[in-house]
């Protein structure tokens, strides 16, 4: 079976502080994602990535950078993190096919 | 993009049928149509993909009907263990997969 992994299940920062959320895939995918989810916004996609050192803009970019090194790992890197960041944050991996596979989750809470 | 609209939530009893729509009325012609379960605290988990007509698997049906602007995800005999929220989606309206957004699902309260 496939396998995201993320860093973290739970993550606590101050604001102003920079942080790095990690995930890997195993299962050589070409397209990975990160997206984040809000009470009854449902998830929004913040980059994504079709290949090594290549990236998109999602529908919600701001505040957010990314970095694709290596083909299995994602990093989305918040440069300043601020209180509105506070969220659930999924990373994702998929073939040209369109099925998805999610990691479980970081919950970061920014204080 | 082809934007797909669902109820927000539903509410159904255990063993009974649930059958969840999802409109999308700018398909694209290479677009697939796929279905997405969310336990909380956990991230979504394909359940099913269909290009059109009917497609089963041990989970869930998906009927698709000619013209492909809605699909119905049929859930049989739920449980208490099907309560999540369920998502559909579409392509990004040029066959490929890169930008596909999730809207905000329907949430699927299953009652004893």
């Amino acid at each position: 079976d496939v396998k995201v992994t993320q860093s973290s299940r739970y993550l606590v920062k101050r604001t102003g502080e920079k942080v790095f959320l990690e995930c890997v895939q195993d299962m050589d995918h070409e397209n990975m994602f990160w997206y984040r989810q809000d009470p009854g916004l449902g998830l929004r996609l913040i980059y994504f990535s079709y290949d090594v050192k290549m990236k998109e803009k999602g529908d919600i970019p701001e505040g957010y950078s990314v970095s694709r090194e290596k083909k299995e790992r994602f990093s989305l890197i918040l440069e300043s993190a601020s209180t509105n960041q506070t969220s659930m944050y999924l990373c994702a991996s998929r073939e040209r096919h369109p099925k998805t596979y999610f990691g479980p989750g970081t919950r970061l809470t920014v204080t | 993009l082809a934007k797909t609209t669902q109820p927000i939530s539903m509410d159904s009893y255990e063993g009974q049928e649930v059958n969840i729509t999802c409109s999308h009325n700018n398909i694209a012609t290479n677009d697939y149509i796929t279905w997405y379960q969310q336990f909380p605290s956990q991230g979504p988990r394909f359940i099913i993909q269909g290009y059109k007509t009917k497609v089963t698997n041990e989970v869930a049906s998906l009927f698709i009907p000619a013209d492909r602007k809605s699909s119905t995800l049929s859930l049989p005999r739920v449980s208490l263990s099907d309560t999540a929220v369920y998502y559909c989606l579409v392509g990004d309206g040029s066959g490929g997969y890169q930008k596909v957004t999730f809207g905000t699902g329907t949430k699927l309260q299953v009652i004893p």
